[in-house]
């Protein structure tokens, strides 16, 4: 039990246009999830709190207007990249918490 | 505010020696202590955590971990390594009523077991 899957696995986009990632508790019901953001031989840095049914709380320096994150149902975070840039490139890693935090397998994106 | 630092960014051993992954942290409350691994390009999975109770944790594959307040450490460590057990290892700590929520990691380890 506690899965938690990420779509796409990997996206490559071009620059300027925008891509959504999904991340669903398969088995369970999340009112939170997390949005971490990798950068290679680095560790994990949260981006946003995602709440069901409320607006996500965003740590400083992540600009909420180009990460914008939707928590409409219980069993699905998504994080739209929008108008990406080549040094938005990196990994995305979901969380569903449920007692602890269950992680989803990553998103790489690139953008070109 | 808390912080968890990872002394050790690489770690190389030899496959079947002992390893040990070193974590401490610095938090003015009470703390949840994590292990988590992570095999390239995937997300991570949970070895092993503190919440209470005895201070030595054990965990899936083999690890374990010992939890020592007076020096704010939570080092990991195996017996014996095998070559899968190659990843990188990130060390985590939550703190207040809900274990887990609110993560801080470090900044990882590196373990590359070599033959």
């Amino acid at each position: 039990g506690a899965v938690v899957s990420q779509h796409p696995s990997w996206v490559i986009c071009k620059s300027g246009t925008s891509v959504k990632i999904e991340c669903r508790s398969l088995d369970f019901q999340a009112t939170t999830m997390f949005w971490y953001r990798q950068f290679p031989k680095q560790s994990l840095m949260l981006m946003a709190t995602s709440n069901e049914g409320s607006k996500a709380t965003y740590e400083q320096g992540v600009e909420k207007d180009k990460f914008l994150i939707n928590h409409a149902s219980l069993t699905l975070s998504t994080l739209t990249v929008t108008s990406a840039h080549p040094e938005d490139s990196s990994f995305y890693i979901c969380s569903a918490y449920r007692g602890e935090q269950y992680f989803g397998p990553g998103t790489r994106l690139t953008v070109t | 505010a808390q912080s968890v630092t990872q002394l050790d960014s690489q770690v190389p051993v030899f496959e079947e020696a002992p390893v040990e992954l070193r974590c401490n942290y610095s938090s003015s409350v009470s703390v949840y202590l994590f292990w988590y691994v992570q095999y390239p390009n995937q997300g991570l999975q949970l070895l092993l955590k503190y919440l209470s109770g005895s201070t030595l944790v054990k965990g899936i594959n083999g690890f374990e971990a010992e939890f020592n307040k007076s020096q704010t450490s939570f080092h990991l460590r195996k017996p014996s390594v095998h070559i899968s057990d190659t990843a990188e290892y990130f060390c985590a700590v939550s703190h207040g009523g809900n274990a887990g929520n609110m993560l801080t990691f470090g900044g990882g380890t590196r373990l590359m077991v070599k033959p």
